[in-house]
């Protein structure tokens, strides 16, 4: 168990420019979660997938906001034409269904900083 | 649809001292409850959760906390701080478990020497 993984720890970008995250889970989970956290506030929900299928969508994620999980393991999001409001720190978390509620536990990646400019 | 308050967004305590942080929830179904921390430019991690069973639940670092349905609370305690559980503390809500958790706002946690 080698924990989730994310990439870049950092990125800096000009407003209006495209930015993509990756994601690796621990490699049994079949969930996938995004969140984003601002400032002084606690994570909000993005989007979630089970396997390759992205299950819902927050109305926090506008038409600039995309992500895919194409084999069910890893995930990426894109945020085109960057805005400063889209600066945060951007979690992945990661959890398997099967079990009971004794396994339900989000496992959280360090997170991508993002900074727009 | 899950709410959760935090009552305090910064708390401050001697090294020893007993540590309180408060959590309120709405839910209209019963909830899976967490806390999580989160140090400095780092992830979340989890220190305890409720799902079903014993209210009464106890997590890492001994940190424990108490579902109290009839004031929809799950307040972290700690008996003594540490110098090292300063960070900064969600609770999070959800009804189903393995949905999308719902976060508070954040309880910043400082002890001082």
């Amino acid at each position: 168990d080698t924990g989730v993984s994310q990439n870049p720890r950092h990125k800096i970008t000009k407003r209006g420019q495209n930015v993509t995250f990756r994601c690796d889970p621990i490699s049994e989970h079949n969930r996938l979660y995004w969140y984003r956290q601002t400032l002084g506030q606690g994570p909000e929900f993005l989007t979630y997938f089970q396997n390759e299928a992205q299950l819902e969508k927050s109305r926090l994620l506008s038409d600039r906001f995309s992500a895919e999980r194409p084999k069910g393991s890893f995930s990426t999001l894109e945020i085109q034409r960057t805005e400063q409001g889209d600066s945060a720190m951007y979690l992945c978390a990661s959890t398997q269904t099967a079990g009971g509620p004794d396994l339900y536990e989000q496992y959280f990646g360090p997170g991508t900083r993002l900074t727009v400019t | 649809a899950q709410s959760v308050t935090q009552l305090g967004s910064h708390v401050s305590v001697s090294e020893g001292a007993l540590v309180l942080l408060r959590c309120n929830y709405s839910s209209s179904v019963p909830p899976y409850l967490f806390w999580y921390v989160q140090y400095p430019n780092q992830g979340l991690q989890l220190l305890l959760k409720y799902t079903t069973g014993a209210t009464l639940v106890k997590g890492i670092n001994g940190f424990e906390a108490e579902f109290k349905k009839s004031e929809t609370s799950f307040h972290l305690t700690k008996p003594s701080a540490h110098m090292s559980d300063a960070a900064e503390y969600f609770c999070a809500v959800t009804p189903q478990g393995n949905t999308p958790l719902v976060f508070g706002k954040g309880t910043r946690l400082s002890v001082i020497a």
